[in-house]
């Protein structure tokens, strides 16, 4: 069975550039999750949504940061403008229903230069 | 204030070695989730295993064995024989009952298992 997919794996990008990492959860995970790891932080939550639906935002640390969920098997996180303290790896993550583990994907490693 | 603390920010030991990661939990509800997920240096985050609040029995599952104690709030794990491949970082994390989808991740211990 595939996991969760994110993509890029990789990206670099000069500072005021726009953004967009992308997460395909695994199909019939109703619960998708994004979260953000850095040295200084750890990981931190950053939104997550419910049936397609955002459930809690609150870790979104700036209006610079978005997400969407426009269906079931897709989620888009976007930094619009990105500045350097943004580089970090990008995690999406995503579970069948409540109180079970997240399955995580690889991670989008992002570096805002 | 830290809901959970893993308080060995970094472990070595030799390959056969035992070795225990310390996790201890901070909550007020009764009915709770506790996890640990293995970080190897490839970077995903691998799940480990789930515990509920109202299972106490520990679990062994090959080399990987968990106490759970909530007269101490932990949540330790014990890899027996190390190997190399055990090298990872290991965290630990809850949810509570107010908020399951809310992992609260504490900040990992760095486990070297040296050949």
């Amino acid at each position: 069975d595939a996991g969760v997919i994110q993509s890029p794996r990789h990206e670099v990008t000069e500072m005021g550039q726009e953004v967009t990492l992308r997460c395909k959860p695994i199909s019939g995970h109703n619960s998708l999750f994004w979260y953000r790891q850095t040295m200084m932080r750890g990981l931190e939550l950053l939104i997550y949504f419910n049936n397609n639906v955002p459930i809690d935002d609150s870790g979104m640390p700036e209006d610079r940061f978005s997400a969407k969920m426009p269906n079931a098997s897709f989620s888009t996180l976007k930094i619009q403008p990105s500045e350097p303290r943004d580089s970090a790896v990008y995690f999406c993550a995503s579970s069948l229903a409540l109180a079970n583990e997240q399955y995580f994907g690889p991670g989008t490693r992002l570096t805002v230069t | 204030a830290q809901k959970v603390t893993q308080a060995q920010t970094e472990i070595s030991v030799v390959e056969k070695e035992d070795v225990t990661l310390d996790c201890v939990y901070e909550t007020r509800d009764t009915t709770y989730y506790l996890f640990w997920y293995k970080q190897p240096p490839s970077g995903e985050l691998v799940f480990l295993i789930r515990r509920n609040s109202f299972d106490e029995q520990n679990e062994i599952s090959g080399r990987y064995s968990w106490n759970f104690q909530k007269s101490t709030s932990s949540f330790n794990f014990t890899i027996t024989a190390s190997q190399v491949v055990d090298s990872a970082v290991y965290f630990c994390a809850l949810s509570e009952r107010y908020n399951f989808n809310k992992f609260y991740f504490g900040s990992g211990t760095k486990l070297n298992v040296k050949p």
